[in-house]
């Protein structure tokens, strides 16, 4: 079976700062995809950063990346330069890339809170 | 990259009663999917609706409770059964394209029932 853990379920940074949120997660599946998303007070799902299970190189996109150590099973996302608009609720979610249906599977969340 | 639109955006329902949400999306897609957020909660997959025949439904969901039609690859219909409070909630369409990143969600539907 598949597992998302997200341990934090809030966490504050000051503003210009950079934050870690964390995410582990469980799989048989050898080929898999992990995500971020972020959702604001709006509702709606923002897609952030993808990392393959077989990418060599960690994801990056803009002031996004995501640390992945396939061994330890883990998948943080780092934003640097924290900005009052990236408080929201953020997603760890993962899909097995050849079973399973190919349905994505979503941790807790953490709530950012970004001070000024 | 899919634009996808969801009709109603938000209702208030009377227990009992029920309720359609369209899903709407501007290109053909293969896999389609519904979710369901619960205040204060992640996102919870209802089920994945094939087109030309019936949905499959994850654990806890069911057909009677949760209809849902595929009648062609840009269109889908969830339905919520004789509503009760604790089906207040967002419910979220949800469409996977061919790259393996691409997954992309509709702006929800807000439910609640009183």
């Amino acid at each position: 079976a598949q597992k998302i853990t997200q341990t934090q379920p809030g966490m504050f940074v000051q503003e210009k700062e950079a934050v870690t949120l964390d995410c582990t997660y469980d799989t048989s599946d050898q080929s898999y995809g992990l995500f971020w998303y972020k959702q604001p007070s709006s509702g709606e799902m923002i897609f952030l950063i993808y990392q393959g299970s077989y990418d060599e190189q960690n994801a990056t996109e803009g002031r996004y990346s995501l640390n992945f150590q396939k061994a330890r099973k883990s998948a943080n996302l780092v934003i640097s330069a924290s900005q009052l608009g990236d408080s929201a609720m953020y997603f760890c979610a993962m899909r097995g890339l050849n079973t399973g249906g190919f349905k994505t599977i979503f941790g807790a969340g953490t709530r950012l809170f970004v001070k000024a | 990259s899919a634009v996808i639109s969801q009709k109603p955006s938000r209702d208030i329902c009377q227990r009992g009663t029920s309720l359609t949400i369209q899903c709407q999306v501007d290109s053909q897609v293969t896999m389609m999917f519904w979710y369901r957020q619960q205040p204060g909660q992640s996102l919870t997959l209802i089920a994945t609706a094939n087109q030309g025949s019936e949905a499959t439904y994850e654990s806890g969901f069911v057909i009677d409770k949760f209809p849902i039609s595929r009648p062609n690859l840009t269109f889908s219909t969830l339905t919520v059964s004789n509503m009760s409070p604790e089906d207040s909630s967002i419910y979220l369409c949800s469409v996977k394209l061919t790259g393996p990143s691409e997954q992309y969600f509709g702006p929800g539907t807000r439910l609640t029932v009183t």
